[in-house]
């Protein structure tokens, strides 16, 4: 298996919403990213998850709340969002976090959109 | 701090035509480089990566990068482009001390029937 799967793929929520967005790999890898993709820009990195420990926080608003319950899955927690929150959402995972030359493979991503 | 830069926001190439797209980095050590591919709506598919050894790379769906350190470039090609190959463009660079990659903007790429 070497996807990264990611549900749902399409999210509309109000801004008083609470939703989650889920990603799952079974490929052994050991960090998994969450990036927030504006149309036409490239992926912007939010969290890094590496051996289920949070290691990266990219000053993320506390609306959103990662969350890695093992290490095939990641999750995202989202609570009063703001229409500007909404883009497309992508879980990438790579086999180690320091080992920043083997790549990264990424879900297909969640579209969501705040209302 | 590591950067990206590609130079071209949008190309346009014939079908069958030969292709090439630009990309410069800045980074203090030895890179990491990679080229990844988005179709609309869809997640970054790996294309190739480039860490050491050869200077010429390969990749899917018939793509290659070359590496030139005294250029700081990894431009990507491909001899022959087809209608599928339209897409989002991405050259990111990935730095170990800091456990993740940085992304240029990215090129379009629209093909020409």
């Amino acid at each position: 298996d070497t996807e990264v799967t990611q549900t749902p793929k399409h999210l509309v929520m109000g801004m008083t919403n609470k939703k989650s967005l889920k990603c799952e790999q079974h490929m052994g890898h050991r960090a998994m990213y969450w990036y927030k993709q504006k149309a036409k820009k490239p992926p912007e990195l939010m969290f890094v998850y590496s051996y289920e420990k949070l290691s990266i926080n990219e000053s993320v608003p506390s609306r959103f709340s990662p969350e890695c319950p093992n290490s095939s899955l990641l999750n995202l927690h989202l609570h009063a969002l703001q229409p500007e929150d909404s883009a497309l959402y992508l879980c990438a995972s790579s086999q180690d976090m320091a080992k920043a030359n083997y790549g990264y493979t990424f879900g297909s991503g969640t579209r969501l959109t705040v209302v | 701090a590591q950067s990206v830069t590609q130079p071209d926001i949008h190309i346009t190439v014939s079908e069958g035509a030969s292709l090439e797209l630009r990309c410069n980095y800045s980074y203090g050590a030895t890179p990491y480089l990679f080229w990844y591919v988005q179709s609309p709506g869809q997640g970054l598919q790996l294309l190739l990566k480039y860490f050491s050894g050869d200077t010429l790379v390969q990749g899917i769906k018939g793509f290659e990068a070359e590496f030139k350190r005294s250029q700081s470039s990894f431009n990507l090609r491909k001899p022959s482009v087809h209608w599928s190959d339209a897409a989002e463009y991405f050259c990111a660079v990935g730095d170990t001390n800091a456990g993740k990659s940085t992304f240029g903007d990215g090129t379009t790429l629209t093909v020409k029937p």
